[in-house]
């Protein structure tokens, strides 16, 4: 079956560096999503990986092994704005992305 | 980037009663466009996929009578929960593809409170 894994609940501290890890079993694959979600809002768009490697947007990097079908969301710097859920998705070969559960991610000064 | 627009933000309805929500994709033609359900504390749950000019694909569990989406254009597609109940309140949440990039947009989401 198709499944995604990313942990449940994560807490950093303000300046810090976190790293939310996912990993995902699709039937066939054309890439990885990062969204990024406050409460009560719709998700917003972060990262999009569909090649090996790291992809670097400013405070944010998402890295992606298609071989250990694993993916991971690099938060630099973390501000308290950046206090959400973190939202991982795979994206199967018909184009349907199959959503993770999201991790909450908690930010204390 | 690319706009996805979501009506109305929120609306309150009387128990038997239907209530349409709109998606638009603002500056690009959306071939599929996916509806997802949020309930409090939760992720996304995905409800159909909608594709231009055919019918909606629904998920597992999802009522078709109830949830009846329309795909009727490249720019717009509607969700209209028919005969809404206290259970049906939630975030709905729609989200539109660029088929070339296969990059996902999201409407801002309409909160449906049945009373």
């Amino acid at each position: 079956g198709q499944n995604i894994d990313q942990p449940t609940e994560m807490t950093a501290t303000e300046g810090a560096i976190v790293q939310i890890n996912c990993t995902y079993q699709t039937s066939g694959f054309n890439g990885l999503f990062w969204y990024q979600q406050h409460a009560g809002e719709a998700p917003t768009f972060l990262s999009y990986n569909v090649l090996d490697g790291l992809e670097e947007k400013g405070r944010f990097s998402s890295f992606l092994s298609r071989s250990k079908g694993y993916s991971y969301l690099l938060l630099k710097e973390l501000q308290m704005k950046d206090s959400a859920s973190y939202l991982c998705a795979a994206m199967d070969s018909n184009y349907q992305l199959i959503w993770g559960a999201g991790t909450k991610l908690i930010i204390k000064p | 980037g690319a706009v996805v627009s979501q009506h109305p933000s929120r609306v309150i309805c009387k128990s038997g009663t239907s209530v349409k929500i709109e998606c638009r994709s603002l500056d690009f033609q959306a071939t599929t466009m996916f509806w997802y359900r949020q309930f409090p504390k939760k992720s996304l749950m995905l409800m159909a996929t909608s594709n231009e000019g055919s019918k909606a694909t629904y998920e597992q569990g999802v009522e078709k009578d109830k949830f009846l989406i329309n795909h009727a254009s490249l720019t717009l597609s509607t969700l209209t929960v028919t005969s809404a109940h206290p259970e049906d309140s939630s975030f709905y949440i729609c989200s539109a593809s660029i088929r070339e990039t296969g990059e996902l947009f999201f409407g801002e989401g309409s909160r449906l409170t049945v009373l």
